[in-house]
């Protein structure tokens, strides 16, 4: 079966700094992978995805993730990370025979250290 | 494109009681997503409608659920006999295509049972 794991519960991060928050799934083939937002009391917001092609893909507010197939990641990183980047961070995979379906890890929370 | 609408936003009902959450989906989005999100955790799947029809509910819903999207527009869930485990966020996503477009979610609908 399908899994996702995020390794990290809370990453704390000094504003200004850059971050790299990981990812890792478990899945026979190249899965469709998905970054999402979530601020506290509110829905999830789409950063980027990587369905196939070039495995750097570029995202909203500034952010950026790597696929690496020979490490099952896709990690999520940004050059510089601002107080409005503190929120929970969730990694999602969906595959071809999950069409309806997203299968998501259990979300890093992003502190930022003023 | 005014986003996915979820109503109420805030519940707090007593165990015991029934509860009923509206979804307004994108309007030309044909598939909805109903998910539960517990505290510290990702979202779980909870049920799928592709237009009005029902294609698939997770383990998850127990008969004590039930999703309905009559004409293939808005969708409710309706929780009967609330139990103090029902306590979760019910997120509601729409995808013009399949779970590989990446979801847009609405603000989710809080329920607190005492």
């Amino acid at each position: 079966a399908q899994s996702v794991t995020q390794p990290d519960i809370h990453i704390t991060v000094s504003e200004g700094a850059s971050l790299e928050l990981r990812c890792n799934y478990s899945y026979g083939a190249t899965p469709y992978l998905f970054w999402y937002v979530q601020s506290p009391g509110q829905g999830l917001q789409l950063l980027l995805k990587y369905f196939s092609g070039d495995t750097l893909v570029q995202g909203i507010k500034g952010f950026e993730a790597e696929f690496k197939r020979s490490q099952s990641s896709f990690n999520l990183r940004k050059p510089s990370v601002h107080w409005s980047d503190a929120a929970e961070y969730f990694c999602a995979v969906g595959t071809e025979d999950s069409n309806y379906q997203l299968i998501w890890g259990a979300g890093t929370k992003l502190i930022i250290k003023p | 494109d005014t986003g996915v609408s979820q109503n109420p936003r805030h519940k707090i009902t007593k165990r015991g009681q029934n509860v009923t959450f509206r979804c307004d989906p994108i309007s030309e989005h044909n598939r909805l997503y109903w998910y539960r999100q517990t505290l510290g955790q990702g979202p779980e799947f909870l049920t799928y409608f592709q237009n009005e029809a029902q294609l698939e509910k997770s383990r998850l819903l127990s008969d004590r659920f039930s999703a309905e999207r009559p004409k293939g527009s808005f969708s409710t869930l309706e929780i009967q006999r609330t139990e103090q485990g029902d306590s979760a966020m019910y997120l509601c996503a729409s995808t013009p295509g399949g779970a590989n477009y990446g979801y847009t979610f609405g603000s989710g609908t809080r329920l607190t049972v005492v």
